[in-house]
C-alpha cells in the first residue's frame, strides 16, 4: 500500500484559502485518493476522492498532478469549524478498500 | 437513511478483565465492516476488517479479536486487556468495492486502569 507524507501541522485564518499537499510516490495504477476530516471525539468524515486533474464538491476540491505522486486538498473561505485533523489516503481498489491513516494534517483556524 | 451505533460510548476496564465491544449498521446490506483504534493524538490504525459473515481479517497481530456473526454486526472483544489497549476504537462501514468512502461510528472511548 501507497504512503503518504503530509505535514503535521497548519496554521490559517478565517477566509483564507488553505491547501494542503500529501506526497504518495510510489502510489499504484488501481489506487485511489481519498481526504477524511476528523474532530476531536468523533470518527473521520469522508470529503472528498479522486484519481486524477482535478475533483471538486461543496466543500472541497482536489487537485490530482499527472504523475499522481502528490494530491492538494483546497479548502476555499475557511472558518473556526474547518479547524480539524485532515487525512489523506491511497486506497488500494483491489484490496476490499482498506484504509490506512497517517498521523494526518492538524489544521487550526484562528479569528 | 445507513446509520451505524456503537456501545458502549465509554469504559473503563481493570488489566486482565475481558472485552466486549459492538457495533451495528443499519440501512444497508452486506457491508464490509471495520475496527480502528486510535491512542491520543495519533491517527487511526485499522485493526481488523470483514467482508461478509463469518469472514474476518486481522491486520495487527495484538490480544483483540473479532467477530461477524451478522450480517450488520461486528464485535470486538478481548480475553484480558493490556494497559496499550486503551484508546478510542471505531467501527467504520464501506457500501462495497466500488465506493472508497467509509462511515465511521462514534466511538468507545476504552480507558484500561
Amino acid at each position: 500500500l501507497a504512503k503518504t507524507t503530509q505535514p503535521i501541522s497548519m496554521d490559517s485564518y478565517e477566509g483564507q484559502e488553505v491547501n494542503i499537499t500529501c506526497s504518495h510516490n510510489n502510489i499504484a495504477t488501481n489506487d485511489y485518493i481519498t481526504w477524511y476530516q476528523q474532530f476531536p471525539s468523533q470518527g473521520p468524515r469522508f470529503i472528498i476522492q479522486g484519481y486524477k486533474t482535478k475533483v471538486t464538491n461543496e466543500v472541497a476540491s482536489l487537485f490530482i498532478p499527472a504523475d499522481r505522486k502528490s494530491s492538494t486538498l483546497s479548502l476555499p473561505r475557511v472558518s473556526l469549524s474547518d479547524t480539524a485533523v485532515y487525512y489523506c489516503l491511497v486506497v488500494f481498489s483491489g484490496g476490499y478498500n482498506k484504509l490506512i491513516f497517517g498521523a494526518g494534517t492538524r489544521l487550526a483556524v484562528h479569528p | 437513511s445507513q446509520t451505524i451505533h456503537q456501545w458502549p460510548a465509554t469504559l473503563v476496564q481493570p488489566v486482565g478483565s475481558p472485552l466486549s465491544l459492538e457495533c451495528t449498521v443499519e440501512g444497508t446490506s452486506n457491508p464490509n465492516l471495520y475496527w480502528y483504534r486510535q491512542a491520543a493524538g495519533r491517527g487511526l490504525q485499522l485493526l481488523f476488517y470483514s467482508v461478509g459473515i463469518g469472514q474476518i481479517s486481522s491486520e495487527v497481530p495484538q490480544n483483540l479479536s473479532a467477530s461477524r456473526p451478522q450480517d450488520r454486526q461486528f464485535i470486538l472483544s478481548s480475553k484480558k486487556l493490556l494497559l496499550s489497549d486503551s484508546g478510542f476504537y471505531l467501527c467504520a462501514w464501506m457500501a462495497g468495492e466500488l465506493s472508497y468512502e467509509q462511515y465511521f461510528g462514534p466511538g468507545t472511548r476504552l480507558t484500561v486502569t
